[in-house]
């Protein structure tokens, strides 16, 4: 079946601070992959998506590149910020309909 | 205009009790879900119907049913309710093989 590891957490952060949150996956077929962001006391929202093999997403400064040799989609950003605190969640979705999540990874930004 | 609008946002109710969650969304999706998660942030898949026909039922007490009236519509019904079953509930719609547009969730606390 389909399943999404993700780094575990919590991760802690100064702000302006690299990071970089490890996404593998294990699917049939060719999945689409997605990072999603739940920001405190909040629902999920996409962050970014990738449908292919070489594709990179990317939002708010946020990137991820779909590696299938590796079968990654790991989420860096270069320069975090306070509000970047949330958790974090890699996703995928194969032919099915159903939307299979990592564990989610939380992440504190501090000033 | 919400896209995906659950209610309540807040239910606090006594063991044994039934209550209902409503879910609506204006995206013109064929497809919504019943997402739970639990305290540890893990998300899992309930329910999902496409165009009102039930698509994914995953292991799930037979207390939990889904019942859509149209393909806008989503509700959960939970009857006898148990400590176990405090978590916060979220719904969500997609179309075909985009990635999930999600509600604000239901913070369901059974006492």
């Amino acid at each position: 079946g389909n399943s999404v590891t993700q780094m575990e957490g919590p991760v802690t952060l100064s702000e302006e601070a690299f990071l970089t949150i490890n996404c593998t996956y294990t699917a049939t077929g060719y999945p689409s992959l997605f990072w999603y962001v739940q920001y405190p006391g909040e629902g999920l929202q996409l962050l970014l998506k990738a449908t292919k093999a070489d594709d990179k997403g990317s939002n708010k400064g946020f990137e991820a590149t779909y590696r299938k040799e590796t079968t990654s989609f790991h989420l860096e950003k270069g320069s975090v910020q306070v509000s970047d605190s949330a958790v974090y969640f890699c996703a995928l979705r194969s032919n099915d309909y159903k939307l299979s999540f990592g564990a989610g990874t939380t992440v504190t930004v501090r000033a | 205009d919400t896209a995906v609008s659950q209610t309540p946002k807040y239910l606090v109710t006594q063991m044994g009790n039934d209550k209902s969650i409503k879910c609506e969304q204006n995206l013109g999706h064929d497809t919504m879900y019943w997402y739970k998660q639990d305290s540890k942030k893990f998300l899992k898949i309930m329910f999902s119907y496409n165009n009102k026909e039930l698509i994914i039922n995953e292991t799930v007490p037979n207390r939990f049913s889904p019942k859509s009236p149209d393909k806008a519509h989503l509700n959960l019904h939970i009857n006898s309710l148990e400590l176990g079953d405090s978590a916060v509930y979220f719904c969500a719609s997609s179309q075909v093989v985009d990635g999930y547009t999600f509600g604000s969730g239901t913070r369901l606390t059974v006492v």
